[in-house]
């Protein structure tokens, strides 16, 4: 079965930092996807990045990137030039293609002003 | 592109009495929508996967009888508690994967979530 791993329940970065969060995985398939999704207070789940496995260059959107490790299992979410509003519950998940996510447990992502 | 909205967002109902919450996707069709639990600092754990046009698959330890699940066209999925109980008290939070031909600023293979029904069962 698949697992994702993230080490750290609580993160907290100074605004204007960049702040990494971690993420590992396991599964025997070759073909499959990765995401990263904020949950802020509202709990609205929000699509961060999406990084799909065949492809080797790793996912940016604007000051997200991730380092995709596909021989590692790893799957990190830096966050550059950190703002007040990236304050939220980060969540990492796994999926193949037409199926369910599984999630990890979760990094509570602090931004000090 | 890729909103999924979800109706009510906070309901608040009597022990025994039934609750349906809906699922929406408002700019894309889906094939699949998924039906998630979470209860406070904790992480999202899957219910069921509702397929339109067929029955619901629901996931171990989850009572079919008590949250049925229809999935009647390919924007709307209906979760409702039957005779609900204070245990069931815990924020409901419905996702689509776009199928076909995804649209702008959206993806296949990708879950867009509602913004989740907060219950509570007195």
């Amino acid at each position: 079965a698949q697992t994702v791993t993230q080490s750290q329940p609580e993160m907290s970065v100074q605004e204007a930092e960049t702040v990494t969060l971690s993420c590992t995985y396991d599964t025997s398939e070759s073909d499959y996807y990765l995401f990263w999704y904020k949950q802020p207070p509202s709990r609205q789940m929000i699509l961060v990045i999406r990084q799909e496995a065949y492809k080797q260059q790793n996912a940016t959107e604007n000051r997200f990137s991730v380092n995709f490790q596909k021989a590692a299992k790893s799957f990190s979410l830096k966050i550059s030039d950190s703002q007040l509003g990236d304050a939220a519950m980060y969540f990492c998940a796994y999926g193949t293609s037409g199926s369910r996510l599984t999630f990890g447990e979760g990094t509570q992502l602090t931004v000090n002003p | 592109g890729a909103v999924v909205s979800q109706h009510p967002s906070w309901v608040i109902c009597k022990s025994g009495t039934s609750v349906k919450i809906e699922c929406r996707s408002l700019d894309f069709q889906a094939t699949t929508m998924f039906w998630y639990r979470q209860f406070p600092k904790q992480s999202l754990m899957l219910m069921a996967t509702s397929n339109e046009g067929s029955k619901a698959t629901y996931e171990q330890g989850v009572e079919k009888d008590k949250f049925l699940i229809n999935h009647a066209s390919l924007t709307l999925s209906t979760l409702t508690v039957t005779s609900a109980h204070p245990e069931d008290s815990s924020f409901y939070i419905c996702s689509a994967s776009p199928s076909g031909l995804a649209g702008a600023s959206m993806y296949q293979e990708t879950q867009y979530f509602g913004p989740g029904t907060r219950l509570l069962v007195l």
